[in-house]
Formats: structure tokens, C-alpha cells, sequence
């Protein structure tokens, strides 16, 4: 089945640690982008990526970081400089020339 | 004020009565007009995307968009408990950029 698998359902990490939250695609698609969603405040970008190796910041860059080594892979990583990192953490792809994304199934990450 | 609003409600009905659902926005660069559905606690799913104004049915759901007005709606006819969810509305002036509302929680009540 094609799709986007985010890994793992449920995360929980200590203050001041860094976190690396997995997104894979097996949909073929160029571009992929990483939401956090808060109650209240629908989707808001943190990084998207088009094309391997190339990446940009998102409305809300700041503590957070990626990587785009392969065309189906866009890790995550929420740093310690994050100040507010409980969240749900969704990650997208979509294909170049359209505009409809289709996500994953989200990661809940809580800082205990 | 924020590109694309979209009253959070929640809104709750009884089950068979249609659901309206909108959300207006301030760029007129907008272009491509999408509809999610999110259960909780999983990711969106894509309902209705559409790219002209006017009207577009898909079954029980259909979506309507009026540029001059800046104005997109959702409407579920015959609303089952099945349908109960948070509907996100998405837009995009056709770049990498999808800019989303806020979302409107709905109940159908058995």
C-alpha cells in the first residue's frame, strides 16, 4: 500500500533532550513538509523539503532541524532549544504540480 | 489577522441533518481549495479539492467556492456519527504552500 509512516505513535522525552521523530513516503512524491498542530491552532509549517538534499524553514523553524538524504525519508529532529515541543507532529509529501498533500498518521510528543 | 479563518465551533447535530462547515480567507492569491477530515488523534485525510468557484459534489459532500468573496463552504448531506471529526480547510496560491484553518470540531448525534 502506498502511504506516509510516521514513527512512533507516541513519544515522550525528558527536558533537554533531543528527539528524532521518523517520516518515510513510499508515494514517489518530491516535496515533504513537517506541521506541528496545537488545540486551537490548525497546521503550522515547520520545514517542507522539494527535492533531496534541499530543505527550508517553515513559519515556525526555530528548535527544530531536518534532514533530506533520501527521496522517501524526512526526519525530524526537536532539539532542547525548542521551549515548547509538546505537540502533534504531522508529516506530509505531495507531488510536484499538485497541490493536494496527504499526510500520516501523526506523532504525539510529550516532554515529561 | 491570520490568512485563513475558520470558526472552531464545535458544532453538533443530530444525525441526518446537513452539516455546513466554512472558512474565509484574505489572499487572493489563493487558488487550489482543499477539505480534510481528522479523527481523533490520527492525520488528515483529503475530502474535496477543488480548484474553480462554484460547486462540486462528491456523494454526500459537496463543496462550494466563491473567489469574489473569499469564501469556501463544506456541506454533508444526510450526516451520519461516522461523520463526527475535526474539518480542516487548506488553500494554496499553487506554490509549496498549503495555509490551513483552524479547524471545526463536529458531532452527529445518534
Amino acid at each position: 500500500d502506498g502511504g506516509i509512516t510516521q514513527s512512533p505513535k507516541y513519544l515522550f522525552r525528558k527536558e533537554g533532550q533531543n528527539v528524532t521523530l521518523s517520516c518515510e513516503q513510499n508515494l514517489n512524491h518530491d516535496a515533504m513538509y513537517w506541521y506541528r498542530q496545537d488545540p486551537g491552532q490548525g497546521l503550522r509549517l515547520i520545514y517542507y523539503s522539494q527535492i533531496v538534499n534541499d530543505f527550508q524553514k517553515g513559519d515556525i523553524a526555530e528548535g527544530y532541524s531536518v534532514s533530506r538524504e533520501k527521496k522517501e525519508s524526512f526526519p525530524l529532529t526537536v532539539t532542547s532549544a525548542q521551549k515548547n515541543p509538546t505537540a502533534f507532529y504531522l508529516c506530509a509529501s505531495r507531488e510536484v504540480g499538485y497541490t493536494e498533500a496527504f499526510f500520516g498518521q501523526g506523532t504525539r510528543l510529550t516532554v515529561v | 489577522q491570520k490568512e485563513v479563518e475558520q470558526d472552531p465551533g464545535p458544532l453538533s447535530v443530530p444525525e441526518g441533518a446537513i452539516v455546513s462547515l466554512n472558512c474565509t480567507y484574505s489572499n487572493s492569491a489563493f487558488q487550489y481549495f482543499m477539505w480534510y477530515r481528522q479523527y481523533s488523534r490520527k492525520g488528515p485525510e483529503l475530502l474535496m479539492y477543488t480548484y474553480s468557484s462554484g460547486n462540486k459534489e462528491d456523494g454526500r459532500f459537496t463543496a462550494q467556492v466563491d473567489k469574489s468573496s473569499k469564501y469556501i463552504s463544506l456541506f454533508i448531506r444526510d450526516s451520519q456519527p461516522s461523520d463526527s471529526a475535526t474539518y480542516l480547510c487548506a488553500m494554496s496560491a499553487g506554490d509549496y504552500k498549503l495555509s490551513f484553518g483552524a479547524g471545526t470540531t463536529v458531532t452527529v448525534r445518534a
